[in-house]
């Protein structure tokens, strides 16, 4: 069955720049959107269509597609950064999500 | 503003059938293009898909718990309900519902945004 592949954990210095992976052999065809969880909160989409950012998410959230696999970019990271971080893409069965990435900021 | 809550048990016994009910305001259901999911997230576990209802009633399944779940709405109350069959232990989440927006083409899934806060479902004897 069709998966979408995260890394467990990232960690980060506060002020560098973290790169969450997603891979999947349909993210050619689909897009990707990013979620951000915090504790003992609801997720809130980060990214969408790859790459679009919704109104309200800072600048420092990006997002690029290159083959199998897609990128969030956080740059400049800040301590309110630290969180789960969920892809998502669809593919004919309906959509699913990654497995998650805990982004730590040192 | 778009806003959603979920509602239902907290508690249900194996086997037992899970009703819960997703209230919103903000979006139409009766718009073209318009659609609400049902995810759901284990304690410590990742996210996952369940059911998503969209303008039209074309209704969608995750695959491996089709055989389970049913989801309906009623578009003059603003809700989405979704029903869970022979609940089991390992269906303990926190269940979300969340609008998601197809334009022209359907077929496939787009983002949800916003959630709701969720709601916590506890199977257990």
């Amino acid at each position: 069955s069709y998966e979408l592949t995260q890394p467990p954990s990232v960690s980060v210095s506060p002020g560098q720049t973290a790169r969450i992976t997603c891979s999947g052999d349909a993210l050619p065809k689909q897009y990707a959107y990013w979620y951000q969880q915090k504790p003992g909160q609801a997720p809130v989409l980060v990214i969408y269509k790859d790459s679009e950012r919704p109104s309200g998410i800072p600048e420092r959230f990006s997002g690029s597609s290159s083959g199998t696999t897609v990128t969030l970019t956080i740059s400049g990271v800040q301590a309110e950064d630290e969180a789960d971080y969920y892809c998502q893409s669809a593919d004919s069965s309906g959509t699913l999500f990654g497995g998650g990435t805990k982004l730590t900021v040192l | 503003q778009i806003t959603l809550k979920e509602s239902g048990p907290t508690l249900v016994k194996p086997t037992q059938t899970l009703t819960l009910t997703c209230t919103f305001s903000g979006f139409s259901l009766s718009t073209s293009g318009v659609g609400v999911g049902w995810i759901r997230q284990p304690p410590g576990k990742a996210l996952e898909w369940l059911a998503l209802i969209y303008w039209n009633d074309d209704k969608r399944y995750s695959p491996s718990l089709k055989s389970r779940l049913t989801i309906t709405k009623d578009t003059s109350k603003n809700q989405v309900v979704l029903t869970m069959t022979n609940m089991d232990p390992v269906d303990t989440a926190t269940y979300y519902c969340a609008p998601s927006y197809c334009g022209g083409d359907c077929y496939y899934i787009n983002w949800f945004d916003p959630w709701g806060q969720g709601t916590l479902v506890t199977v257990s004897s």
